[in-house]
């Protein structure tokens, strides 16, 4: 079985572009978590979806966004770049209920990084 | 809301040395804790749980945790630590619809 994809691998953009994210989950995995690990921080959840719908955000604004495609993979978008954005961006994929098993598949990340 | 709390940003210990990752968590009727590791240039990857049951449980490369209802905490443990254990852990917690993170531990194996 395929593992987690993620794309591109690095990246740099500048304040103000906008960036999108692409992630292949897991063959059989039905849920894509997306997580924004800024440097020396611990992965901060940005949201998750499920069977193409969002289905639980944390703290992020507006201008991230997602999209999760009916063979579940994904993209996360962020519009209006701003410095603070520069960060590894993180998917996982998982069966529902991965959040209550720990059962999150990740891939290596996206580094963005904003100027 | 749940949340994590890693004491120590790193913790450098000689090989075969026993090693200490220290993990606290907030307070909560239930709760589903996690360690996960990020090897160099990898995702991370999902060490051991404590969803129920037994207090300790064990990884299948020697690490274990115990969970500390009294003292909130879920210590990762390993007896004799090798050069491959060289990583970043994140202790991690399970709230609702997601998985929160702790802000990680650097292990830094010395020769």
């Amino acid at each position: 079985e395929t593992g987690v994809t993620q794309s591109p691998t690095h990246l740099i953009k500048t304040r103000g572009q906008q960036v999108t994210l692409r992630c292949s989950s897991q063959s059989g995995h039905n849920t894509v978590s997306w997580y924004q690990q800024a440097l020396g921080q611990g992965p901060q959840f940005i949201f998750q979806y499920y069977r193409e719908e969002e289905n639980g955000r944390g703290n992020f604004p507006p201008r991230f966004s997602g999209l999760q495609f009916p063979n579940y993979s994904s993209e996360l978008n962020v519009n209006a770049l701003e410095l603070d954005d520069s960060a590894l961006y993180l998917c996982a994929s998982s069966l529902e209920g991965g959040e209550y098993t720990g059962e999150l598949f990740f891939g290596e990340g996206s580094r963005l990084t904003v100027l | 809301a749940q949340s994590v709390t890693q004491l120590d940003s790193q913790v450098p210990v000689f090989e075969e040395a026993p090693v200490e990752l220290r993990c606290n968590y907030s307070s909560s009727v239930s709760v589903y804790l996690f360690w996960y590791v990020q090897y160099p240039n990898q995702g991370l990857q999902l060490l051991l749980k404590y969803l129920s049951g037994s207090t300790l449980v064990e990884s299948i490369n020697g690490f274990e945790a115990e969970f500390n209802k009294s003292q909130t905490s879920f210590h990762l443990r390993k007896p004799s630590v090798h050069i491959s254990d060289t990583a970043e852990y994140f202790c991690a917690v399970s709230d609702s619809d997601k998985i929160i993170f702790g802000k990680g531990t650097r292990l830094h194996i010395l020769p």
